[in-house]
């Protein structure tokens, strides 16, 4: 089944203490991101993936880090967590950022820094 | 950047009733889609439609590229229609602030 898979889909943390949320797709897409939704917002990018080893800053950046060393893998990286990064995380895929392309998304991370 | 502004923000429709949802872009946009966000928060691919109509079922969206707006309509919607709706365009996908729709049975 094609599918983008995130872990975990829940997670409770402290402040400082550095966490991965991974993200994963089987469709060989090119493209992928990462997204934040929070109440009254609406979803905002984080990070953007046009294929391994290119990555780019989306809206809000800032506190977060992203790799893509392999095609179907893009981990969000978060060094230091703080309060305001509490969050519903979304992780997405689409064949190429270009042309007609339907964006997949995850089932979503829901992250509470305390 | 480009702004998304998607009206209304709020909805409360009887079952059975219909609806139009609009999405504005302050800009051109490719790649425009339009999202279900069910209460479960799993966010659901609708429509691919950078131009022209489309409908699946119940619900049809049209798009006019040269005038940088899309809407979804939505016929007897139903419970299960309840939800946020976004829209979203471009190579960064940027989404709107959504419509937020409650069906009353």
């Amino acid at each position: 089944e094609a599918q983008v898979t995130q872990n975990p889909r829940y997670l409770i943390t402290v402040t400082g203490k550095k966490l991965t949320v991974t993200c994963s797709q089987n469709m060989n897409h090119e493209y992928m991101s990462w997204y934040r939704q929070d109440p009254g917002l609406g979803l905002r990018q984080i990070y953007y993936s046009m294929n391994v080893e290119v990555t780019d800053k989306g809206d809000v950046p800032e506190g977060y880090k992203v790799s893509r060393k392999e095609k179907r893998n893009f981990p969000l990286i978060l060094e230091s967590p703080s309060p305001n990064q509490t969050s519903l995380y979304f992780c997405a895929s689409s064949l190429r950022a270009s042309g007609t392309n339907t964006q997949y998304f995850g089932p979503g991370t829901r992250l509470t820094v305390l | 950047g480009i702004q998304v502004e998607q009206s209304p923000p709020d909805l409360i429709l009887q079952e059975g009733a219909n609806s139009t949802l609009r999405c504005n872009f302050s800009d051109s946009v490719n790649n425009l889609q339009w999202f279900h966000q069910n209460p479960w928060g799993q966010l659901i691919n609708l429509f691919y439609i950078p131009s022209g109509t489309k409908q699946n079922g119940r619900l049809s969206a049209t798009t006019v590229a040269t005038e940088r707006y899309s809407l979804l309509y939505i016929s007897s919607s139903q419970t299960t229609d309840s939800g946020v709706y976004f829209c979203s365009g471009t190579y960064k996908y940027i989404f709107g602030t959504g419509t937020r729709l409650k069906v009353l049975a």
